[in-house]
């Protein structure tokens, strides 16, 4: 039973290019969130996909959009890129239940770094 | 930004001793769930506890809840050097969001 897979693991990037991430959820997952993890910082909520729509929004800029495909799999897109998006995005999967109290499943993240 | 907060952001101890960590948040929560880090890799999940309960235990882990204080504590008994890893409370409001705090950073040495 697959866990959540990311790719690329890693990313190189100059500032001003694009970048598309990817992540595929657990089996059985219908929800996909991601994150933003600066070095020493804690995950910050970019947003969250089900039923192939944008659920919610963190507080980040229109650069960053994304998308989540019929088979639950989801990309996240960043357009032109700044120095300051450089960081470790993180894909999380859960099973969307009311009760509102399913843990998420974390990938390993890809590593992006704008130079 | 962050909505919660982890204290000590860092902590070294001994092995065989035992880590506790804490955090605080701001505002009514659903539930409060405790994660875990290695070295920037993906997060683990290691307890859940909702807001009508008090206390849960999971093998060598320990978490309290007190919502009159808004915090919380994670403690991990009888630590090992293969608990060193960054630990983060995370909590939900109702919405969709899980927010993380800024974590603290848990050295054990052997």
């Amino acid at each position: 039973d697959a866990g959540v897979t990311q790719s690329p693991t890693h990313l190189i990037k100059t500032r001003g290019q694009q970048v598309t991430l990817r992540c595929s959820p657990k089996s059985g997952h219908d929800t996909v969130s991601w994150y933003q993890q600066a070095l020493g910082q804690g995950p910050q909520f970019i947003f969250q996909y089900y039923e192939e729509e944008e659920r919610q929004r963190g507080n980040f800029p229109d650069r960053f959009s994304g998308h989540q495909f019929p088979n639950y799999s989801s990309e996240l897109n960043v357009n032109a890129l700044l120095l300051g998006d450089s960081a470790l995005y993180l894909c999380a999967s859960t099973k969307w239940t009311r009760a509102d109290n399913s843990p998420l499943h974390f990938g390993n993240g890809t590593r992006l770094t704008v130079t | 930004s962050q909505q919660g907060e982890e204290d000590p952001q860092a902590l070294s101890i001994q092995e065989g001793e035992n880590a506790t960590m804490n955090c605080s948040y701001k505002t009514s929560i659903n539930n409060l769930q405790w994660y875990r880090q290695n070295s920037g890799r993906g997060l683990v999940h290691l307890i859940l506890i909702r807001s009508n309960e008090r206390e849960k235990h999971s093998g060598r882990l320990r978490v309290t809840l007190d919502t009159s204080k808004k915090s919380s504590s994670l403690l991990i008994t009888a630590s090992r050097a293969a608990d060193t890893a960054s630990y983060f409370c995370a909590y939900n409001r109702g919405g969709f969001k899980t927010i993380f705090g800024a974590g603290t950073r848990l050295f054990v040495k052997a």
